[in-house]
């Protein structure tokens, strides 16, 4: 497994910013992923973000409205720019830190658009 | 299309009372299926991994099983610190990047 911290927890945020979230992984990982949960919805992957690479979205995710960067095997982050409303969510980072592609989240960051 | 559907979408149980959760799968090839418990505000915690039909995997009260197209959550003599949402991944042959999650069943155990 793999101990996974996000940064910051909860924030509540004015539309038209934007805001970053962190992620740091305890132990090296190729293997990234950025998920949102809507309210009472399952997840969705954003994005995934490997380290030497550029991230690769999901269909309906764009890099101008979700940014992320990976500058190295333990860290990455994601932004979520020009914000409104309707991005109101719990966004999630996940990795693989082993070869049987077992998914380890970290706790979330639970965002609310004003 | 890959999809994956859990029923049901709540469930209430009373201390002591087994039961098992469902979650049907219609995707191009298998390569595993995953089992998640999450907490309010927190992040999905691993369960389970199964790969293939006939595969049982268990831990303490819950023991998961895999078909050819469903996978059941058992929970035998559920105890209050049960109740969590039970989301269930596919995760697909064609790409192995990607889990496709269902939308998770709501568990409360009541004492």
């Amino acid at each position: 497994s793999a101990v996974i911290s996000q940064k910051p927890s909860r924030d509540i945020c004015q539309r038209g910013t934007s805001l970053t979230i962190q992620c740091q992984v305890d132990s090296q990982v190729t293997m990234m992923f950025w998920y949102r949960q809507q309210p009472g919805q399952s997840l969705t992957l954003i994005a995934t973000a490997n380290q030497g690479s550029e991230a690769t979205y999901e269909s309906g995710f764009v890099i101008d409205k979700f940014p992320i960067s990976r500058p190295n095997l333990t860290f990455s982050t994601l932004t979520v720019s020009n914000m409104s409303p309707e991005d109101s969510s719990i966004y999630l980072c996940s990795v693989v830190p082993g070869q049987n592609w077992e998914q380890f989240f970290g706790p979330g960051t639970r965002l609310t658009v004003l | 299309e890959d999809q994956v559907t859990q029923s049901p979408e709540a469930l209430r149980l009373q201390e002591g009372e087994s039961s098992s959760l469902n979650c049907s799968y219609t995707v191009s090839g298998l390569r595993g299926l995953f089992w998640y418990r999450q907490d309010p505000g927190k992040g999905p915690e691993f369960l389970f991994t199964l790969y293939s039909a006939g595969e049982e995997k268990e831990k303490e009260r819950l023991k998961a099983t895999l078909t050819k197209k469903e996978s059941f959550l058992h929970i035998t003599a559920p105890k209050p610190e049960d109740s969590a949402t039970y989301l269930c991944a596919v995760q697909t042959i064609y790409n192995t990047d990607k889990l496709i999650f269902g939308t998770g069943t709501r568990l409360q155990v009541f004492p």
